[in-house]
């Protein structure tokens, strides 16, 4: 089975400024899915950018970008002047793209925003 | 926005006792899933539902566990003997599609607590 591991437990951040948030995965497939998706408190999870394996350009949606590095089998995420609203969990996920349509996801990160 | 809704935010139980999670998918969505993620550890698959029947399920769906689609809105999932052990965040989600394109929308959780 796939496993995605999310390494941070925890981030902060000053406004305005950058983070990376760290997401390892083992699979033995060579076409997937990888999404990035947060979750702000009491608050549903949402989609924040995804990454087809087969593409090499790394996703980018206006300030979250990602490094996708398919040999390492590392998908990180790039959060470009961090806002307030930013604070959240953020959740790594897998789905492969053959048969079967669950994902598998990490631990989560949770990352604090300071003013 | 359409949102997927779920009831109750936090529902309390004595080990033993029936317990049903409710989830109202976005209308026009085809499929539905449950996920669970028990405190500290990873969000994990439970079961996905499509054409009023499981499409697939985890090793963790056993017999205790049952999901009903009983009217053209609601989503249940019924465990029938909680455990100690079946304690977590319990998410349902939606799609309209199976495809990777589509990613699935996850309602807010309810929290299972059982005692």
């Amino acid at each position: 089975a796939q496993t995605v591991t999310q390494s941070q437990p925890e981030m902060s951040v000053q406004e305005a400024e950058t983070v990376t948030l760290s997401c390892t995965y083992d699979t033995s497939e060579s076409d997937y899915y990888l999404f990035w998706y947060k979750q702000p408190p009491s608050r549903q999870m949402i989609l924040v950018i995804r990454q087809e394996a087969y593409k090499q350009q790394n996703a980018t949606e206006n300030r979250f970008s990602v490094n996708f590095q398919k040999a390492a089998k590392s998908f990180s995420l790039k959060i470009s002047d961090s806002q307030l609203g930013d604070a959240a969990m953020y959740f790594c996920a897998y789905r492969s793209a053959g048969t079967g349509n669950q994902f598998y996801f990490g631990t989560g990160t949770s990352l604090t925003v300071i003013p | 926005e359409p949102e997927v809704t779920q009831t109750p935010s936090h529902q309390v139980t004595q080990m033993g006792q029936e317990v049903i999670l409710r989830c109202v998918p976005i209308s026009n969505h085809l499929y539905f899933y449950w996920y669970r993620q028990i405190l500290g550890q990873k969000v994990e698959f439970l079961v996905s539902f499509y054409n009023n029947e499981i499409s697939e399920k985890s090793e963790i769906f056993d017999d205790q566990f049952s999901v009903e689609r009983p009217d053209g809105s609601n989503f249940t999932l019924k465990i029938r003997s909680t455990k100690l052990e079946d304690s977590a965040m319990y998410f349902c989600a939606s799609s309209d599609t199976d495809s990777w394109l589509y990613e699935q929308y996850f309602g807010p959780g309810t929290r299972l607590t059982v005692t």
